[in-house]
């Protein structure tokens, strides 16, 4: 089966760090881009990061930048994301998401999505 | 960063009924626009990319269009399981940015 699922979510006090894990399978994970999108409880969506294929290109949204760090372990088939320095703003339903780029570079975005980890952040 | 403004905030249509949803973009986003559904608890899933090109397996009920700045979701007869809330989405500038949504319920 096409998935991807995440894990790592919990508790953590202010000013704390957690790492998220997306674990993907039933499709080559090498060969997609991959994004972290947030969602605070009964809130919109909101893009955090995203990483290329090999790893090589990131972008973060500046909500995150210089505390959040994306990766990923294309052996593994698995997506990363540290969190450092969590604010109370940082609680939300954290997604991993795949786009889908074709030779030509045409992008379908978000076509794969995991079902959400729960990051709750307060002491 | 591209702000993307969702129309109306709340929509409240019939069974059978037609819904035309509005995304409007600040700067143009050509043809890289998105629109999402989302049930409660679940993640969101794809309905429509590049504008108008419905996703695997998404019905025909479901159709978008519009390019650079305005945008439109319209749903031809709305069905039970179409009760969601909908989201657009660019993906032409980084960083990514979503509408606020719009919830399409029972009238």
């Amino acid at each position: 089966e096409v998935q991807l699922v995440e894990s790592g979510g919990g508790l953590v006090q202010p000013g704390g760090s957690l790492r998220l894990s997306c674990a993907a399978s039933g499709f080559t994970f090498s060969g997609y881009w991959l994004h972290w999108v947030r969602q605070a409880p009964g809130k919109g969506l909101v893009w955090i990061s995203r990483i290329n294929s090999d790893g090589s290109t990131i972008n973060y949204a500046d909500s995150v930048k210089g505390r959040f760090t994306i990766s990923r372990d294309n052996a593994k088939n698995t997506l990363f994301l540290q969190m450092n320095s969590l604010r109370a703003e940082d609680t939300a339903f954290y997604f991993c998401a795949r786009d889908t780029v074709d030779n030509g570079g045409n992008i379908t975005p978000f076509d794969l999505w995991g079902q959400g980890a729960l990051v709750t952040v307060a002491s | 960063e591209t702000v993307m403004t969702q129309s109306p905030a709340t929509l409240s249509v019939s069974p059978g009924e037609r819904a035309a949803l509005s995304c409007r973009a600040s700067q143009s986003v050509s043809s890289n626009l998105a629109w999402f559904q989302q049930k409660p608890g679940q993640a969101p899933r794809l309905l429509i990319f590049g504008a108008s090109t419905r996703a695997t397996g998404i019905p025909a009920r479901f159709s978008g269009s519009g390019s650079r700045t305005e945008f439109t979701l319209t749903i031809s007869s709305l069905q039970s399981e179409d009760f969601a809330v909908y989201y657009c989405q660019q993906y032409n500038n980084w960083p990514r940015t979503f509408g606020q949504g719009t919830k399409v319920e029972i009238k």
